[in-house]
């Protein structure tokens, strides 16, 4: 199946400092998630966007749906060590059969204290 | 708060059994699914399901079945077992179509 185009696959970053990731794909979708996964446990959904040009916030994380819905950015400002983990997005279409989320295949983030 | 629970967070089986996953939600969701997560591939569809006794095969079915008997309940079964499903299988349930999905803890297969 279809995957989705996310970048970086892994960062580094000081405390402190601020982050940012992002999806593309070639078709569209409807709907852009943004999970995070914690080592052994299961992804954690974050964000949820619904239209094209949104931007939303939850906390320091602020995501945004592309113009032309082919695209995603997360946004994390002011790390903390708690950031730390897998960063997933996620791109689920509207209709018939489109039950299903197209996954990245992640960010790994890890943050210096 | 969307729960969905798996039933173990470990399991250790042996190469030919019977294994039997399963999964709850308490939010009434029409749709669940099934994932199995392996490094370096991302996250899989299994199989998924969008209402009581449906099933849609997903991108890697072979080797694997479901169940969903009651609306809340989704289980994965592996008929008889093999290393190469040796993974993580995550269980997800949504409302509807759009709406993204929640997912359970996970559970860590291990077959020996």
């Amino acid at each position: 199946g279809q995957q989705l185009n996310q970048s970086p696959q892994s960062m580094f970053i000081q405390e402190g400092e601020d982050v940012s990731m992002n999806c593309t794909s070639s078709s569209i979708f409807n709907t852009w998630l943004w999970y995070k996964q914690d080592p052994g446990e299961g992804p954690v959904l974050l964000i949820a966007l619904y239209k094209a040009g949104e931007l939303t916030s939850n906390g320091r994380l602020t995501a945004q749906f592309g113009i032309t819905r082919k695209d995603s950015f997360l946004n994390i400002s002011a790390s903390i060590p708690s950031d730390v983990g897998i960063y997933f997005c996620a791109g689920q279409r509207t209709g018939a059969g489109s039950y299903q989320l197209t996954f990245g295949k992640g960010t790994k983030l890890s943050v210096i204290p | 708060d969307v729960k969905v629970t798996q039933s173990s967070r470990y399991l250790v089986k042996r190469t030919g059994e019977k294994v039997f996953l399963e999964c709850v939600q308490d939010m009434d969701h029409e749709n669940m699914f099934w994932y199995r997560q392996d490094p370096g591939l991302g996250l899989r569809l299994i199989y998924f399901s969008y209402d009581v006794k449906m099933k849609e095969k997903g991108d890697i079915p072979e080797g694997y079945s479901v169940s969903r008997e009651k609306k809340e309940r989704f289980s994965l079964i592996l008929e008889s077992a093999s290393t190469n499903q040796t993974s993580m299988y995550l269980c997800a349930s949504s409302v509807g179509q759009g709406f993204g999905a929640f997912f359970g803890q996970g559970t860590r297969l291990t077959v020996v």
